[in-house]
């Protein structure tokens, strides 16, 4: 079974730092690209980031660019998140999720999600 | 960026019903959508990529169509199970969009 299993979430003030991690296991991590995706409190879904196998490929949304910084640990089996300069508009469950491997039809989907970790920005 | 609209916002069914959701994007994504099934307090479930593929181990009275801005997730034959949120994403262009999220409820 894959499981991916979150931390690092809490409660910060605007303008302050945090550091998710994604620890996975259940699956040869290394050969899989992953995602970063948030979900404010009772709204949609927003993926915010993404990072190839590698670590070589890595794409950020715009709301989080120059804030956010993905990487991984292959050797760790871990995915991490760096957010510098929270905003209360960062305040969310943030998951880590697996990305199925690409196909003619269907590349970067998100396949299995972890259970997710809650930031909350406020002052 | 890609936008993505879904319809309905939500959906009174019954167990055995025909479900349909509509998704549809702004600009062409060729086959690249996929559907998720969340429910309360729950990290959303892949049911369908690539536009009609069944993602394992998900019941086959799930079921996807379209390609390029218009596709559709049926459900055929309601389960209790199944009342819970279905969103659809693009996956052909960063940002990686999701539909605002169709409610499936009794």
């Amino acid at each position: 079974d894959v499981y991916l299993v979150e931390s690092g979430g809490g409660v910060v003030q605007p303008g302050e730092s945090l550091r998710l991690s994604c620890e996975a296991s259940g699956f040869a991590f290394s050969s899989y690209e992953m995602n970063w995706i948030r979900q404010a409190p009772g709204k949609g879904l927003e993926w915010i980031s993404y990072i190839s196998s590698s670590g070589r490929t890595i794409y950020y949304a715009d709301s989080v660019k120059g804030r956010f910084t993905i990487s991984r640990d292959n050797a760790k089996s871990s995915v991490f998140l760096q957010m510098n300069s929270l905003r209360a508009e960062d305040t969310a469950i943030y998951y880590c999720a697996r990305v199925r491997p690409c196909s003619s039809s269907s590349c970067y989907t998100t396949e299995y999600w972890g259970q997710g970790t809650l930031v909350t920005v406020s002052s | 960026d890609i936008q993505m609209t879904q319809s309905p916002f939500s959906l009174s069914a019954s167990v055995g019903d025909r479900v349909t959701i509509t998704c549809r994007a702004s600009q062409s994504v060729a086959s690249f959508l996929n559907w998720y099934q969340q429910k309360p307090g729950k990290a959303p479930k892949l049911l369908i990529y690539g536009a009609s593929s069944l993602q394992s181990g998900v019941p086959s009275r799930f079921s996807g169509s379209g390609s390029g801005t218009d596709f559709t997730l049926t459900i055929s034959g309601l389960q209790p199970e199944d009342f819970a949120t279905y969103f659809c994403q693009q996956s052909n262009t960063t940002p990686f969009t999701f539909g605002p999220g169709t409610t499936v409820d009794t």
